[in-house]
């Protein structure tokens, strides 16, 4: 079954706009929760995650935004740059374990 | 620093071989953790490992495909009798394994096509 959905599976922005991605997930029993960047013929680099105890968390240009009770996260690219170009991977981790589990990506374009 | 190793970064592999796929941890990490990407697709998991020891094999199938992480060396994925289906970009990643620590690093993976 599908436990985390992410959305759009693509998007398209201009430089200097906001780049905005959303993840949605079933179960409430979810204890982290990060985001990867991959670029093609890459692995995933660890971006920023957040725990379920704080609403939001910022690094630089990038910002989770946290909402318990909806039961969904986001990921803020703010002043998206062509560099920022690149394949986006929410995931979570359920209490207890160690596996991750990855949304289905959103392929984000910045437009020069 | 070395980040998490992996080799080899291309294979290919002829329907019916056996492909043998290797990791090494980042400096300080015992955990393991293999993952399996289809194209165009999100990562699935699917194997945990500790040295010396599988901890969660829940995303292994159940024929075919084996882990290991011995005491000395790299971790192994071992796949026997590839089928095209296995084509599929094969990512490690590992961990301190610190108590409510869950960062994991990936490796650049291993790209396997059967043909």
């Amino acid at each position: 079954q599908q436990q985390v959905k992410q959305s759009p599976q693509s998007l398209i922005v201009q430089k200097g706009g906001i780049s905005i991605i959303n993840c949605a997930y079933e179960n409430t029993a979810f204890d982290y929760f990060p985001w990867y960047q991959q670029f093609p013929g890459k692995g995933p680099a660890l971006l920023i995650a957040i725990r379920p105890d704080v609403s939001e968390k910022k690094e630089g240009r990038f910002t989770i935004s946290f909402n318990k009770s909806a039961k969904q996260f986001s990921l803020h690219i703010m002043d998206s740059q062509p560099g920022d170009s690149a394949t986006y991977f929410c995931a979570v981790i359920i209490q207890g374990a160690q596996k991750l589990v990855f949304g289905q990506g959103t392929r984000l374009t910045i437009n020069p | 620093n070395a980040g998490v190793m992996q080799n080899p970064r291309h294979l290919v592999r002829r329907r019916g071989q056996e492909a043998r796929l290797r990791c090494s941890p980042m400096k300080g990490h015992s955990h393991v953790y293999w993952y399996r990407q289809l194209p165009e697709e999100g990562l699935k998991f699917m194997v945990y490992l500790q040295k010396e020891n599988i901890i969660d094999e829940s995303g292994m199938p159940k024929e075919r495909f084996s882990a290991e992480f011995p005491k000395e060396g790299p971790s192994i994925l071992r796949i026997q009798q590839v089928v095209r289906g296995d084509s599929a970009a094969y990512f490690c990643a590992s961990s301190r394994g610190l108590a409510g620590n869950y960062e994991q690093y990936f490796g650049p993976g291993t790209r396997l096509t059967v043909t």
